[in-house]
């Protein structure tokens, strides 16, 4: 059974600073994995999506990586500022077959602050 | 319109009263998503269907629960029965492509059972 885990759970950084946020996966069969960030009372909003086949992809001050045979990806987040604080959530989507369909599975997130 | 639209967004409802949400998927997106979000938790996966193909369920916490996607369209999540432990905002989501791409998801339906 696939497991997605976020490391740390929550996050606080002063303004300007780059950081890194953490997923896993336990099984490295995944067709594609995707970034999204949730801000309080709200939706998800879709950041970056990896396909399997990709190392990473850059967005703006995001790039996220993704080392499919280790299951591990991350978030890079440069010169954070105080509108970057968000839930930010990464989500995997397994192969189809062998019980698994097109379903997302989601980390618990890691809550960021960034302070003025 | 141009998001995954969900309603309403917000419903209080009395505990044993049955209740319906509505996901409007984007506009010729073939996968729906359905998820759960309680207070401080992560997404729990309810359902998910694509295309024509018979939708995964697996997700679903009990038989109260049911949902459909008429035409390849609209989605309609049922809770029969609501109980507190229903209390949560329940997100839709859609994606194209056989469900591959990139998935959008709606402003969440928060559900408050009383």
């Amino acid at each position: 059974k696939q497991e997605v885990t976020q490391i740390p759970a929550a996050l606080s950084v002063p303004e300007g600073e780059n950081l890194v946020l953490n997923c896993s996966f336990t099984d490295s069969a995944i067709y594609n994995l995707q970034w999204f960030r949730q801000d309080p009372g709200k939706g998800l909003t879709s950041l970056l999506l990896i396909q399997s086949s990709q190392r990473e992809q850059t967005s703006g001050r995001l790039n996220a990586s993704l080392d499919k045979s280790s299951g591990r990806s991350t978030l890079y987040i440069a010169a954070s500022q105080p509108g970057d604080s968000a839930t930010y959530l990464c989500a995997v989507r397994q192969y189809f077959g062998s019980g698994n369909t097109g379903k997302l599975i989601f980390g618990q997130g890691t809550t960021l602050q960034v302070k003025p | 319109g141009a998001g995954v639209s969900q309603s309403p967004s917000n419903k209080v409802t009395e505990k044993g009263k049955d209740v319906e949400l509505r996901c409007d998927p984007i506009s010729g997106h073939t996968a729906l998503y359905w998820y759960r979000q309680s207070l401080g938790q992560g997404l729990e996966f309810l359902i998910y269907f694509q295309g024509n193909s018979a939708p995964d369920k697996s997700g679903l916490p009990s038989d109260r629960f049911s949902a459909e996607r008429t035409g390849g369209s609209v989605s309609t999540l049922t809770i029969q029965r609501t109980q507190q432990e229903d209390s949560a905002v329940y997100l839709c989501a859609s994606s194209s492509g056989q469900g591959l791409t990139e998935a959008f998801f709606g402003q969440g339906t928060r559900l408050t059972v009383v």
